[in-house]
Order: structure tokens, then C-alpha cells, then sequence
């Protein structure tokens, strides 16, 4: 059982670049979620889904889009990459919006 | 006022002294609470769950005061390996937002 698995481990982009951050968790979850962590932040919640073809904005959607076209896949795309956006992203997901939630291992992403 | 809020701390503690940290969350219908535990550079980890009548876990006790909108974490006996980022994370009800506190850093010193 692979949990929840991100894809990639760590990147470096450029400034206006676009690119995908992978995410896919094997559990049958509903609710998956993207976080970005940077120091002394906390996580801040950047998209969340409670379902397959369902998608919403959290704190800091800007900069950001999201799907959800299967239950086990979450990808979230960076639209034209800013120095604003390097962060570790934490993909998370959970059986139900109330149930605690399984964190992948991050991606650390840096745009120069 | 933010959502979800936690003092970030550092509480520099002994090894076994006993320690505690609160959330306060302004979100009143928010039905479901945990905490989790995050070292350095890693993923977040599920340590408890917080239920209305607490919950304790060996060492850890979670409780949740409605009235007064906080969960709270008591660690009895610390050891070396508690150091870490504690975070809550509220949620549920009438939102789908899943939302974290900063995180609260235990250093427990030797």
C-alpha cells in the first residue's frame, strides 16, 4: 500500500516556466488537498477536492490550478512559475473531509 | 483574526518535564480536530485525534474546549525524540476546508 505518493521528490524551474506537481494516493479517498509550507508559515491550503470532478480554492489559490478527473489522481499546476512560489508542497489526502488527513512526501520546489 | 492559530514557540523544555501547547480555532462549526507531529524537512504525521469527551495516548493527552474554541496537546515525561513541530488542523461542519495552525517547535533539552 503506497499512500499517497508525489512526484517529483525536488525541482528547480525558471521564472515563467509551467509545470506539474503529481500526486496520487491508492486508499479510495475522497477529500485530497495541496498544501505549500515555507518557514514559519505553517501549511497554507492551496486547492482541496471532496470528490472526483469536485475542486475548490483554499487560502492561496493565486498562481494555481487543479483537477480532479479520478478519484486516486490530484495534480496541481503552476501556471507561469514565480520566485513567490518556491516552497515544499505537501499533497494530502483523507477517506472523508472529518477524517485525519495522509500526507505524501513533499516536493521542494525552487524557481530562480 | 486567522482561522487556526498557535503560539510557533520554541518551548525549550527538559527531558521530562511536562509540557502543553493550544490551538484556537474561530471557526464554530468546525466538528473534527487533530494534531500532528512534523520534523524537520518531513511530511506531517497524524499523532491524535481530539474528541469532545479528550482522548489520551500514553504520554499525550488531546482535549477540546468548545466553549472557549481551542484543542490542546499535554505531553507528560518528554523524551529527546518529542522534539518536533506540533500542528492542529480543524475542519469539517459547514466548510471543506481543512485548515493548519503554524505549528508550535518543541525542543526538549537534555
Amino acid at each position: 500500500n503506497a499512500g499517497v505518493t508525489q512526484t517529483p521528490k525536488f525541482q528547480v524551474l525558471k521564472t515563467g516556466q509551467s509545470m506539474t506537481l503529481q500526486c496520487a494516493q491508492d486508499m479510495n479517498h475522497e477529500y485530497m488537498s495541496w498544501y505549500r509550507q515555507d518557514p514559519g508559515m505553517g501549511l497554507r491550503l492551496i486547492h482541496y477536492s471532496v470528490g472526483a470532478g469536485i475542486t475548490d480554492q483554499g487560502e492561496v489559490p493565486n498562481g494555481y490550478n487543479v483537477s480532479r478527473s479520478t478519484t486516486e489522481d490530484f495534480p496541481l499546476r503552476l501556471l507561469s512559475a514565480a520566485p513567490s512560489q518556491t516552497s515544499v508542497y505537501f499533497c494530502a489526502s483523507s477517506l472523508h473531509r472529518d477524517q485525519p488527513q495522509h500526507f505524501g512526501d513533499g516536493t521542494r520546489l525552487s524557481i530562480l | 483574526r486567522k482561522e487556526v492559530e498557535q503560539d510557533p514557540g520554541p518551548f525549550n523544555v527538559p527531558e521530562g518535564a511536562t509540557v502543553a501547547f493550544n490551538c484556537t480555532y474561530s471557526n464554530s462549526a468546525s466538528q473534527s480536530f487533530f494534531w500532528y507531529r512534523q520534523d524537520c524537512r518531513k511530511e506531517p504525521k497524524l499523532l491524535m485525534s481530539v474528541y469532545s469527551s479528550g482522548n489520551e495516548d500514553g504520554r499525550f493527552t488531546a482535549q477540546l474546549n468548545r466553549a472557549s474554541q481551542y484543542i490542546s496537546l499535554l505531553i507528560r515525561d518528554s523524551k529527546l525524540s518529542d522534539s518536533a513541530t506540533y500542528l492542529c488542523d480543524t475542519g469539517g461542519g459547514a466548510t471543506n476546508k481543512l485548515i493548519f495552525g503554524t505549528g508550535t517547535l518543541l525542543a526538549v533539552q537534555p
